[in-house]
């Protein structure tokens, strides 16, 4: 079965520093991969996707996230923070050993410092 | 178009009590998707319907739960005689494309309190 590690669970970061959060997948097979956010009182809401070709994504809001299929990682970064970035982060994947359901991880809470 | 719409956002219920949470699918979407999210914990993937049609239940409690995608309504999560370990937030998703192939679209989800 697919499961999904993200390690870090709560960061707290001052503005206009760098975020990276990690995002770990057991199966090696075929994958779509999923970074959601979800801000306070909010519902979840996609920053990117990757299904195939260019492995490093482009998301909204200054997000990017690379797949790097020999680590079976898809870590989310940003260059720098701001404020309104704070929320949960959910990474997510889909995979054909797992009935194509979205499984997610146990989520990151990121707190930006103004 | 508006978007997937959950209700109540927060319901309180004491042990032993039913519990019935309902979700309206973005409109054209015919695949809905039910997730819990447990206190400090990520989401669950608990059942995925179409129409009429469970499609996968299994991450569904095998008592106790049930859920249903009628034809005309929403799709509703019933929770029979429920305990304090079944207070969670609980999520519908739903999307155009079945399987999860494509995007999955949140509602704002239903906070379930059991007292």
């Amino acid at each position: 079965a697919q499961s999904v590690s993200q390690h870090n669970h709560h960061v707290i970061l001052s503005e206009a520093a760098s975020l990276e959060l990690g995002c770990n997948y057991s199966y090696g097979g075929t994958v779509n991969l999923f970074w959601y956010v979800q801000y306070p009182g909010q519902h979840l809401q996609l920053l990117l996707k990757y299904f195939s070709g260019d492995p490093l994504v482009k998301g909204i809001k200054g997000f990017e996230a690379e797949f790097i299929k020999s680590k079976f990682s898809f870590n989310l970064r940003k260059p720098s923070v701001q404020w309104s970035d704070t929320a949960e982060y959910f990474c997510a994947v889909i995979s054909d050993n797992a009935g194509n359901m979205l499984t997610f991880g146990g989520g990151t809470r990121l707190m930006v410092k103004p | 178009n508006a978007g997937v719409m959950q209700n109540p956002r927060h319901l309180v219920r004491r042990r032993g009590q039913e519990a019935r949470l309902r979700c309206s699918p973005m409109k054209g979407h015919s695949h809905v998707y039910w997730y819990r999210q447990l206190p400090e914990e990520g989401l669950k993937f608990m059942v995925y319907l179409q129409k009429e049609n469970i499609i996968d239940e299994s991450g569904m409690p095998k008592e106790r739960f049930s859920a249903e995608f009628p034809k005309e309504g929403p799709s509703i999560l019933r929770i029979q005689q429920v305990v304090r370990g079944d207070s969670a937030a609980y999520f519908c998703a739903s999307s155009w494309e079945g399987r999860g192939l494509g995007e999955l679209f949140f509602g704002e989800g239903s906070r379930l309190t059991v007292l």
